[in-house]
Order: C-alpha cells, then sequence, then structure tokens
C-alpha cells in the first residue's frame, strides 16, 4: 500500500516556541492530506484538510493562525503549531488518500508525540 | 456535516469469544465506512471496510455489516485474541471527508 512518511516522531518544546510536523507522501501524489489531531484515550479529531496548491480548509474552532498548514508540492504537506502552549500538547497525525485509487483509503503517517513544557 | 457515533467505549472479552462494535452515522451520503485498529502511539490500520453498495463484508475472523437503511455498521471479531487488543475506530466517509467514530477500548483477557 501507499506509504505516508511523517516527522518528527516525537518533539518536546518549550512554551512560545514553534514546532514543524512534515508529512511526506513517498510513493503517491497526495492532492490531499487531513491533519488529525488525539488526546489521550480520544479519537482523531480532524484540524484541517489541506489541498496542494491552494489553502487549506480548517475545522470549525481549530485557529489557522496556530496551526499554520502548508501543502505546497504534491508529495508534502506540513503543519507548523506556531507559539506553542502546554496545551497544545497531542498526538498530531495527517493522512492522505491515495490519489491513484478510488480516493477513499486513507494512509496514515506514524504520528507525532508533541509535549509542550 | 457527519457525525459519527460508535459504541461501546470500552469492552472486555475472554479470550475465543467474539466481540462487536456498533457505530452509526448521520449522513445518508456516506459511502465508504473503514475500521481502523490502533495501538497505543501508533498510526491506525485498517482493518475492513465496506461501500456502501454492500450489505456485508467478511476477512477471515473479522466482519463487518452495514444497514444503510438504519445507518448503522458493526464491526465482529470472532474467536478473538490477545493481539486483538487496541483501540478500534469506525469512519464514515463522504466526498473527501473522513469523520472518525470515538473509538473502542478491546481488551481481550487470556
Amino acid at each position: 500500500g501507499a506509504v505516508v512518511s511523517q516527522h518528527p516522531s516525537w518533539v518536546i518544546c518549550k512554551s512560545g516556541t514553534s514546532v514543524k510536523i512534515e508529512c511526506r507522501s513517498l510513493d503517491f501524489q497526495a492532492t490531499t492530506m487531513f491533519w488529525y489531531r488525539q488526546f489521550p484515550k480520544q479519537s482523531l479529531m480532524l484540524m484541517a484538510t489541506s489541498n496542494e496548491g491552494s489553502k487549506a480548509t480548517y475545522e470549525q474552532g481549530v485557529e489557522k493562525d496556530k496551526f499554520l498548514i502548508n501543502h505546497a508540492s504534491l508529495t508534502l504537506s506540513t503543519l507548523t503549531v506556531t507559539s506553542a502552549h502546554p496545551e497544545d500538547s497531542s498526538f498530531y497525525i495527517c493522512s492522505a488518500p491515495d490519489s491513484r485509487g478510488t480516493n477513499e483509503k486513507l494512509f496514515f503517517g506514524s504520528g507525532t508525540q508533541l509535549s509542550v513544557l | 456535516g457527519e457525525n459519527v457515533e460508535q459504541h461501546p467505549s470500552t469492552l472486555s472479552v475472554q479470550e475465543g469469544d467474539s466481540a462487536v462494535i456498533k457505530c452509526t452515522y448521520s449522513d445518508s451520503a456516506s459511502n465508504y465506512f473503514p475500521w481502523y485498529k490502533q495501538e497505543l502511539g501508533k498510526r491506525p490500520q485498517l482493518i475492513i471496510d465496506i461501500r456502501s453498495n454492500v450489505g456485508e463484508k467478511k476477512d477471515q475472523r473479522i466482519a463487518v455489516t452495514l444497514n444503510k437503511t438504519a445507518k448503522h455498521f458493526s464491526l465482529h471479531i470472532t474467536e478473538t485474541q490477545p493481539e486483538d487488543s487496541a483501540v478500534y475506530f469506525c469512519a464514515a466517509y463522504n466526498n473527501n471527508d473522513m469523520r472518525f467514530g470515538a473509538g473502542t477500548r478491546l481488551t481481550v483477557k487470556p
């Protein structure tokens, strides 16, 4: 199946700093990338949907200026958590449908565990 | 938008028993329903899926049923094993939008 590579797998940062998370589709072109956040023992909550070459679509309640999403190429999408605070600590995970298929099957990155001190 | 509800939130079974997890969805236009298994700190893994034009699908010990009229679908795991212990998520997809249920923590006791 398709592979989505996500980095870093974990990051610890000080409050107020910014953190960038990258997701790359390795063997297919990801025209769409979904970004999810998952708090401990909770479900995957969609934060935003990014489309290559256009602005991301954010879910209600997700701050666009805080969670910057860039999808500049068909194989790379990034999420930058700006001015991170302890409440932003969470598991962030990306996923993309394989455009070669029917576009429904999602392939997930390995996730990034963010801890903000 | 789509709303997916999943029950139960936790499920404990004895090894060898069956486990059933149920989900309902709100958007009748949803046409694809995957189930994911997630182990702690890892990415969700697709274990089975079903499309809206099919009522049932089976893959070895795992089966999924779909009732479009009632807008609910279920995951059935037979002959459960300790390695089946994980969190399971259902999801409903429509038009490039995938929504997940809240998850079910399944524990299989040896």
